[in-house]
């Protein structure tokens, strides 16, 4: 069956704007995660949604959020971009999100702002 | 606050040998640990997990041990392979819906 797709792969932006991106999960899955990755500190955790409902957030200031929608499809926005926003955003999908089970992540979302 | 910690940045092991990758964590509350692998330009994928209950988990070539005790686990890959060489993500999970990661591990074979 298909991965978790994340669209698109890079992006450029300049500072003080805004993006939108996307994560289509493995079919079935209902638990959409979402992390950014920068060098040298790992995978920090920027939300988790199931059905709908975000039911955890990481501590990211407000100009990061995100939603799902009824086809378990998620998108994150960052608004206001600054310098240190450059990075990996990567989304995981799994059936359920209760991680006792592995989460497939996408290839991520390379962002890059100038 | 870094609550999963893997202190060695990097790693360079002889093809057939072991590697053994360390990761310490801090918070009590942490039940189910996972180990990912993660290639240049391509999300992490999964290698290995282990429950709190239990202090081993073995799956071929990969073997996660657990020592609560100590809040210490560690990835043994024996043997090692040149197609291993790779970052090494170890995890953690309270239960809360979210995995708190280490900055990972940068393991190079040498032929």
């Amino acid at each position: 069956k298909a991965g978790v797709t994340q669209t698109p792969r890079y992006l450029i932006k300049t500072r003080g704007q805004q993006v939108t991106l996307s994560c289509s999960p493995i079919s079935g899955h209902r638990s959409v995660s979402w992390y950014q990755q920068t060098p040298g500190q790992g995978l920090q955790f920027l939300f988790e949604y199931f059905s709908e409902t975000q039911r955890n957030k990481g501590n990211f200031p407000g100009r990061f959020s995100g939603r799902q929608f009824s086809n378990s499809r998620s998108e994150m926005n960052v608004s206001t971009l600054e310098l240190g926003d450059s990075a990996l955003y990567l989304c995981a999908s799994s059936f359920a999100g209760a991680m006792n089970t592995e989460a497939f992540f996408g290839q991520g979302t390379r962002l890059t702002v100038v | 606050d870094q609550q999963v910690k893997q202190n060695s940045p990097s790693l360079s092991v002889q093809e057939g040998r072991i590697s053994i990758l360390n990761c310490d964590y801090t918070n009590s509350m942490f039940d189910y640990f996972l180990w990912y692998k993660k290639y240049p330009a391509e999300g992490p994928t999964f290698l290995i997990s282990i429950s709190s209950i239990k202090d081993k988990n073995e799956d071929g070539r990969f073997t996660v041990f657990l020592n609560k005790s100590a809040k210490h686990l560690s990835l043994h890959i024996v043997p090692s392979q040149p197609g291993d060489s790779a970052v090494y993500f170890c995890a953690a999970s309270a239960g809360d819906y979210k995995l708190s990661f280490g900055a990972g591990t940068t393991v190079t074979v040498r032929a």
